[in-house]
């Protein structure tokens, strides 16, 4: 059964760092792209980013691009976000997702649980 | 804003079919995928490619695509299907991935 799960809930202030994870299991992790998807609180999805686990090859959204760095440790299964500075304005549900196949890269049949992560002072 | 247009909110008799649409210019190029999204859960894949169903996705859900606009059609909408439904695609420059900015479907 493939399955993605996602570190748990954060609370953190203004200018702190944040790494959020997000494991793969059930499948070969190194074979499929993982993708980042941030939805702020009543809003929408939104696309944050890809990586692909084999070479690391990764792209992000203009939007996203240099406010979050996604990483993966293939020894791990494990797939990262993170923030070296947050803002207020991060405060938001961060989802991982996994296409449904190879080489698809944005039909994402599997989810991880969410990681909500609270900004505030 | 997003190069993907949905209508924010749309709603449907019980049992009736509703068509949920998604514009932009991409589509014309890629395959569209359709997501349902209910309260306090994650996003789950309803239709993705052609119109191809996921596995325990019913047979309600299909897909559609002409020119710039890709469609979503349940037929016989169900009071479960109640629920904020987004579109994604790679966008016009083919190197990113966007999401529509999610209909609301109300069932009455």
């Amino acid at each position: 059964e493939v399955q993605l799960v996602q570190s748990g809930p954060e609370v953190k202030k203004p200018g702190e760092s944040l790494k959020i994870s997000c494991q793969g299991s059930g499948y070969t992790f190194t074979n499929y792209w993982i993708a980042w998807v941030r939805q702020m609180p009543g809003k929408g999805l939104e696309w944050m980013g890809i990586i692909y686990p084999g070479d690391s090859d990764t792209t992000y959204s203009p939007s996203f691009q240099g406010q979050v760095t996604i990483s993966v440790d293939k020894s791990l299964n494990t797939a990262y976000l993170q923030w070296s500075t947050l803002k207020a304005s991060d405060s938001a549900m961060y989802y991982c997702a996994r296409p449904s196949s190879t080489p698809l890269v944005y039909e994402y049949e599997y989810w991880g649980q969410g990681t909500l992560v609270t900004v505030s002072s | 804003s997003s190069e993907l247009t949905q209508d924010p909110a749309v709603s449907v008799a019980l049992g009736q079919t509703v068509r949920i649409t998604c514009q932009g210019d991409s589509l014309r190029t890629y395959y569209v995928s359709w997501f349902q999204q209910k309260p306090g859960q994650a996003p789950v894949l309803v239709i993705y490619g052609k119109n191809s169903r996921p596995s325990g996705i019913p047979d309600r859900f299909s897909g559609s695509s002409s020119g710039n606009t890709a469609s979503l059609t349940i037929t016989g909408a169900q009071a479960e299907d109640e629920a904020d439904y987004y579109c994604n695609c790679r966008d016009s420059s083919g190197d990113h991935v966007v999401f529509g900015g999610g209909t609301k479907l109300t069932v009455l």
